[in-house]
């Protein structure tokens, strides 16, 4: 089965870093890219980024460029969202999805079952 | 980065109604849209991929149509199951955008 699986909740200080996983099983994990979604309280997703394990080619978001990066470590597979000064406006949900190649080039499937992050002083 | 708006925001109905929900690219992206669903608590799931085709476990009552800049997602009996909230998504570039969603509710 192929599955992502995310660590767990955060609460966090303003300011402080943070760094978030996700780790694949059940297939070549260097061999599909990884993106990460933000949504906030209550509202809809927001791509942040992306990133090829096999080679770690990353690509951002204009909205997140420089405000977070992503990362992978193909002999753990297992890929990272990282912060290094948190914000309150950072409080929120984060998934992990592989994308598809092929026929579902594009799209997302399966994803992570979520990290939740909340920032708060 | 190309802008997906969905309509409508949010609509009520009933078990056994037909639902259809749109979602338009402000360019075109030929067949690469994908439509998700998401339920309270839990991750987006992938219903149709390249706009028309149904993801394997995906019941049949969900359907999708479309091409270039206006799609559909058609649910044509809904199920107590299916009240959740609606994204489509563009697979046309690494630019990935998502529209805004559609919540279905319970009338």
């Amino acid at each position: 089965e192929v599955q992502l699986v995310q660590s767990g909740a955060e609460v966090k200080k303003p300011g402080e870093s943070l760094k978030i996983s996700c780790k694949g099983s059940g297939y070549s994990f260097t061999s599909y890219w990884i993106g990460w979604v933000r949504q906030m309280p209550g509202k809809g997703l927001e791509w942040m980024g992306i990133i090829y394990p096999g080679d770690s080619d990353t690509r951002y978001s204009p909205s997140f460029q420089g405000q977070v990066t992503i990362s992978a470590d193909k002999s753990i597979s297992t890929a990272y969202l990282q912060w290094s000064s948190l914000k309150a406006s950072d409080t929120a949900m984060y998934y992990c999805a592989r994308r598809g190649s092929g026929a579902v080039a594009g799209t997302f499937d399966p994803w992570g079952q979520g990290t939740l992050v909340t920032v708060s002083s | 980065d190309i802008q997906m708006t969905q309509s409508p925001s949010s609509v009520s109905a009933s078990v056994g109604d037909r639902v259809t929900i749109t979602c338009r690219a402000s360019q075109g992206i030929s067949s690469w849209l994908a439509w998700y669903q998401q339920k309270p608590g839990k991750a987006p799931k992938l219903l149709i991929y390249a706009a028309s085709s149904l993801q394997s476990g995906v019941p049949s009552r969900f359907s999708g149509s479309g091409s270039g800049t206006d799609f559909t997602l058609t649910i044509s009996s809904l199920q107590p199951e299916d009240f959740a909230t609606y994204y489509c998504q563009q697979a046309n570039s690494f630019r990935i955008t998502f529209g805004q969603g559609t919540r279905l509710e319970i009338k």
